[in-house]
């Protein structure tokens, strides 16, 4: 089956305890990116990437990192989360954005107190 | 600066209706246009996506349409079940040097009821 899959689904940490929430796709995509969506402002673009080893800021991307070592993998990393950071994040792939599908994954819920 | 507004916010339809949800957007050079379901705490789930040559594009009950000129799109929406209540999320892509850089409207937010 077709999925990208995001780990953990829910995580509840504290201020400045390093995290990474790990995403995953099936389907052989190029492109892969991460957003996150708050109450109100809608999804924001973190980060994403259009190959492996080619990753581009989004229109959030301050306090987040990324890597693409492998085509199916883009994880999304913390350093030193803080509560403004707390937030429900979705990652996605592609084939190609000029016509192709954008699938998404279930989603993290990432809470920071 | 690129933007995608949609409405309305919110919306409340009983069971078996028809409505119409709209978007307007400012992106170029555009690319296309996507319209998304979005169920509570799920992630998005594409319905359509319209190049700028397609006027009108249906899956199942769902229609959307693109007036590339007016810069505008609908998603029609008819018979209305419960399972149709969710959010709406609107997605306009640019052309870019560096590829397609997506732009995301808040979306609109169905509930339908009995």
């Amino acid at each position: 089956e077709a999925q990208v899959t995001q780990n953990p689904r829910y995580l509840i940490t504290v201020t400045g305890k390093k995290l990474t929430v790990t995403c995953s796709q099936n389907m052989n995509h190029e492109y892969m990116s991460w957003y996150r969506q708050d109450p109100g402002l809608g999804l924001r673009q973190i980060y994403y990437s259009m190959n492996v080893e080619v990753t581009d800021k989004g229109d959030v991307p301050e306090g987040y990192k990324v890597s693409r070592k492998e085509k199916r993998n883009f994880p999304l990393i913390l350093e030193s989360p803080s509560p403004n950071q707390t937030s429900l994040y979705f990652c996605a792939s592609s084939l190609s954005l000029n016509t192709g599908e954008l699938f998404f994954g279930e989603g993290s819920r990432l809470t920071v107190l | 600066k690129n933007q995608v507004e949609q409405s309305p916010q919110s919306l409340i339809i009983l069971e078996g209706k028809n409505c119409t949800l709209q978007c307007n957007y400012t992106v170029s050079p555009f690319s296309n246009l996507r319209w998304y379901k979005q169920d509570t705490g799920r992630g998005p789930v594409s319905l359509t996506i319209m190049t700028f040559s397609e006027n009108t594009k249906s899956n199942g009950r769902y229609t959307a349409t693109l007036d590339a000129d007016t810069k505008q799109s609908s998603l029609h929406i008819t018979a209305s079940q419960l399972s149709d209540s969710a959010s709406y999320i609107c997605v306009v892509s640019a052309l870019t040097g560096g590829g397609n850089k997506l732009t995301f409207g808040t979306g609109t937010q169905l509930k339908v009821e009995l």
